[in-house]
């Protein structure tokens, strides 16, 4: 069975540092994954995500991941946060139907 | 500009009331799918449909009711047999089944209370 494991339920970054965040899946075959973004009281929006093809994929916002199928992983990272970062993020793997980690809330310190 | 509606945001519901979540797609995509949001749990999955007058269940179903009459419409029902309705729904709709390599829509979510 497909799962997803978020390390961290909660990342604090300084505004210009780097974000990283951390994700590995569990699948019997080659999974789609993806990341997605939550501001409060809002529903999820895909921020990236990997199909095929280049292992380093980039999204909106200035985010991108890298799915290492040897570490099983599909880590989120963007060069330098901005206040605007501060949200939820969602990694996500899809065989049969689309299998959510429990979520890691990003906060920013100006 | 294509989406999805839900509504409404914001829900009151009574002990032993039953009460209806409403979730409208413009964006002609054939699955779509009820969510639950708890702080700390992620989203669990409650009910999906990929075909008009089909639908299966979720890893959370007891207590809720959906239907699917429409393509644009699946209407989430929460009754008094849920135990523990309080939480953030939220609806989604894919054009692919499973979400595949196509990733879902979200709509903004209704947050019920039970009062």
């Amino acid at each position: 069975a497909q799962s997803v494991t978020q390390l961290g339920s909660h990342v604090s970054v300084s505004e210009g540092a780097l974000v990283l965040l951390r994700c590995n899946y569990s699948s019997s075959v080659p999974p789609y994954l993806f990341w997605y973004v939550q501001y409060p009281n809002q529903g999820l929006q895909l921020l990236l995500k990997y199909t095929t093809g280049a292992t380093l994929v980039k999204g909106i916002n200035g985010f991108e991941a890298e799915f290492k199928k040897s570490e099983t992983s599909f880590h989120l990272t963007k060069p330098s946060a901005h206040m605007s970062d501060a949200a939820e993020y969602f990694c996500a793997v899809s065989q049969n139907d689309m299998r959510f980690g429990a979520g890691t809330r990003l906060t920013v310190k100006p | 500009d294509g989406g999805i509606t839900q509504s409404p945001k914001y829900l009151f519901r009574k002990e032993g009331q039953n009460v209806t979540l409403s979730c409208e797609q413009n964006l002609n995509h054939d699955a779509m799918y009820w969510y639950r949001q708890d702080p700390g749990q992620g989203l669990r999955l409650i009910y999906y449909s990929q075909i008009v007058n089909d639908f299966q269940k979720g890893d959370i179903a007891e207590g809720y009711s959906v239907s699917r009459e429409k393509k644009e419409s699946f209407p989430l029902t929460v009754t008094s047999a849920q135990k523990n309705p309080t939480a953030f729904y939220l609806c989604a709709s894919s054009a692919g089944t499973g979400g595949l390599n196509y990733g879902y829509t979200f709509g903004s979510g209704t947050r019920l209370t039970v009062v």
